[in-house]
């Protein structure tokens, strides 16, 4: 199994450009989880999906911030209009339904300038 | 100003000693505990796990144990090796049916040669 996948690696953009994170999650597993990592406040939830519905944004910073889930394959996480306060690791992770454990990728490393 | 990030607890081994790295976590309704490793420029990765009507688990080389009075988890490494550095995270499902982890902040420890 390939794992969770996270593209871009790395995103260097400027302020006020749009950001476009993509994940594809393990094949089967129920859930997908969306994280921002950052010195100042460590690993925040953003959002988790159930079977592709949106089930909890209260993680979500504000409306520059959106999530999708079209497919059981496939997510995103877009930021528009990116701000360098952005700047951050975000990483997806999924999981069963039957299971807590969650697996990561490796994380996208964006840096808004 | 100055932008102030978390102080990370950092705890420092000898190779081949013993680790202990604690957790005190928040929720006295949480039933799941996990613990990860997250190593310099990838994502947390799974240790070990245990629930609630356990106070002892063990895995190869680490051992969790879970003091539900004082609501205090713990992850012992035996015979720490170098490449047991990395950032720590204990984290907790809360209440509810709910699928979330919550992550705390971490614990850095390093393996000296």
């Amino acid at each position: 199994d390939a794992g969770v996948i996270q593209s871009p690696r790395h995103e260097v953009t400027e302020m006020g450009q749009e950001v476009t994170l993509r994940c594809k999650p393990i094949s089967g597993h129920d859930y997908l989880f969306w994280y921002r990592q950052t010195m100042m406040r460590g690993l925040e939830l953003l959002i988790y999906f159930n079977n592709n519905v949106p089930i909890d944004d209260s993680g979500m910073p504000e409306d520059r911030f959106s999530a999708k889930m079209p497919n059981a394959s496939f997510s995103t996480l877009k930021i528009q209009p990116s701000e360098p306060r952005d700047s951050a690791v975000y990483f997806c992770a999924s999981s069963l339904d039957t299971s807590y454990e969650q697996y990561f990728g490796p994380g996208t490393r964006l840096t808004v300038t | 100003g100055e932008s102030v990030g978390l102080h990370l607890p950092t705890l420092s081994v000898q190779e081949g000693d013993n680790s202990i790295i604690n957790c005190a976590y928040s929720n006295s309704a949480s039933d799941y505990f996990i613990w990860y490793k997250q190593e310099s420029g990838k994502g947390p990765q799974f240790i070990i796990d245990i629930r609630s009507n356990m106070d002892k688990r063990q895995g190869q080389r680490v051992t969790v144990l879970l003091n539900k009075t004082v609501k205090h988890l713990s992850l012992q490494i035996a015979a720490t090796q170098p490449g047991d550095s990395a950032v720590y995270f204990c984290a907790e499902n809360g209440e509810g049916s709910a699928r979330q982890l919550t992550f705390g902040s971490g614990t850095q420890l390093t393996v000296l040669p």
